[in-house]
């Protein structure tokens, strides 16, 4: 079975400070893809990332950067100086290969909202 | 690029009502599209999937008769909440995907929220 776990709900931090969202996955499948959206108070997902399992290098987009560790089946999300418009809802998924053509499913953890007080 | 419009995004009307919410993928052709429904403070529900030309595939637990999805096009699903009722009220979100692999993102419509009176 596949699943997602976010373990923290809720996060709240001040303006400028480090923040990082845990995300830890399960599956059997040796190929499989981690995502991680935002949801913004308005309601859209928003995709911030793809990574695939056989790519274990972190990633830096900005004041983004993504932690994938196989080891311990975590993908972790860390965005330095925090703003008020990263107040947000942020979903991690995953999905499996799908083969012979199945189409396969995101499965989605349960979220963390982040706070950033001004 | 890979622009999803949802419409409406709001949706008010009385109980009995048939309400029709269609998914566009605006500049790329989505073999696959997905349905999707958030409870309040709550994960995101996958409700079905539908592929372009065929028949949707639908979650355990979620009526196909009270919850219709047309595919007709690579470019357009809808999802029909047939006689809805006070408890079908809820944020619904489609979601498209080009070809059917999972290593593809889902990109998302902004979402419609149903409240039924």
């Amino acid at each position: 079975a596949q699943k997602v776990t976010q373990a923290q709900t809720e996060i709240s931090v001040v303006e400028k400070e480090d923040v990082t969202l845990d995300c830890v996955y399960e599956t059997r499948d040796t190929t499989y893809y981690l995502f991680w959206y935002k949801q913004p108070p308005s309601g859209e997902l928003v995709f911030l990332i793809r990574r695939n399992s056989f790519d274990e290098q972190n990633e830096i987009s900005g004041r983004y950067s993504w932690n994938f560790q196989k080891s311990t089946s975590s993908f972790n999300f860390t965005i330095t100086a925090s703003q008020v418009v990263d107040s947000a809802v942020y979903f991690c998924a995953l999905s499996g290969r799908g083969y012979g053509g199945a189409t396969n499913k995101l499965i989605f953890g349960t979220g963390t909202l982040l706070a950033v007080q001004p | 690029g890979a622009v999803v419009s949802q419409h409406p995004s709001w949706v008010i009307c009385k109980s009995g009502t048939s309400v029709k919410i269609e998914c566009r993928s605006l500049d790329f052709q989505a073999t696959t599209m997905f349905w999707y429904r958030q409870f309040p403070k709550q994960s995101l529900m996958l409700m079905a999937t539908s592929n372009e030309g065929s028949k949707a595939t639908y979650e355990q637990g979620v009526e196909k008769d009270k919850f219709l999805i047309n595919h007709a096009s690579l470019t357009l699903s809808t999802l029909t909440v047939t006689s809805a009722h006070p408890e079908d009220s809820s944020f619904y979100i489609c979601s498209a995907r080009t070809g059917k692999n999972s290593n593809q993102p889902q990109h998302f419509g902004d979402g419609t929220r149903l409240s039924i009176l």
